[in-house]
């Protein structure tokens, strides 16, 4: 099974830092990687799909890269409403969830 | 507009069955698939299995022992059952439709989540 580790498990910066999550696979997954916003007691939500491809909706703050067992999600200027954990999801084999990122204000 | 609504027992008994009804609005089974995940309080994601617009299944393979997807398209309905449950199934369980073209793969309408707590 591909294994998805993220990091950190908590970051905290402050409203208008650029903001850099990190998710590393434990073997090539081809871009194959999404990456999903939970504000808490909320269902997760789609961000990027296919490691750099925004979904229809989200600000153009979010953006994603990557390739092989890295990839990144970056948030240009952070904002309030941005507090939420984040999880990266690997389809290239199965699907795996990464134990996500806890990203708040500081 | 596309919904998902999961329904269930908020209270399983140690060794017993879950079952839980995901009911769909606005797409249709036969055109689109329809994943299970389970979210254990203040944890991450795990997906348990789909279950596609064709009617075939996959499983995650920590789970298939236990665990069954299946659907009435009639009444845009989709099932989880997974039997002998411990403590450790204690989550939020999730629907979410699947989109999947071009190699992509994503989910992307989620139902709000039910949480089953398993506890005699």
């Amino acid at each position: 099974d591909i294994q998805m580790t993220q990091s950190p498990s908590l970051l905290s910066a402050s409203v208008g830092d650029r903001v850099t999550l990190s998710c590393k696979a434990s073997q090539n997954i081809y871009k194959y990687l999404n990456w999903y916003q939970q504000k808490l007691g909320e269902a997760p939500k789609l961000l990027i799909y296919y490691t750099n491809s925004l979904q229809t909706g989200i600000p153009s703050r979010f953006s994603g890269s990557g390739s092989g067992t890295d990839y990144t999600l970056t948030i240009s200027s952070l904002q309030p409403e941005d507090v939420a954990t984040y999880f990266c999801q690997q389809y290239n084999s199965w699907l795996t969830f990464g134990s996500g990122t806890k990203l708040e204000i500081k | 507009q596309v919904q998902l609504k999961e329904s269930g027992p908020g209270l399983v008994q140690p060794s017993e069955t879950l079952s839980l009804t995901c009911t769909v609005s606005g797409f249709s089974l036969t055109s689109y698939g329809v994943n299970w995940v389970r979210q254990p309080p203040g944890k991450g994601l795990e997906w348990m299995g789909t279950i596609w617009n064709d009617g075939s299944t996959d499983y995650n393979s920590a789970l298939k022992s236990r665990l069954s997807i299946s659907r009435d398209t009639s009444k845009s309905q989709v099932f989880l059952k997974m039997n002998s449950l411990q403590t450790e199934d204690t989550a939020i369980y999730l629907c979410a439709r699947v989109l999947t073209y071009y190699g992509y793969n994503y989910f992307d309408y989620w139902g709000q989540g039910v949480m089953v707590t398993v506890s005699s």
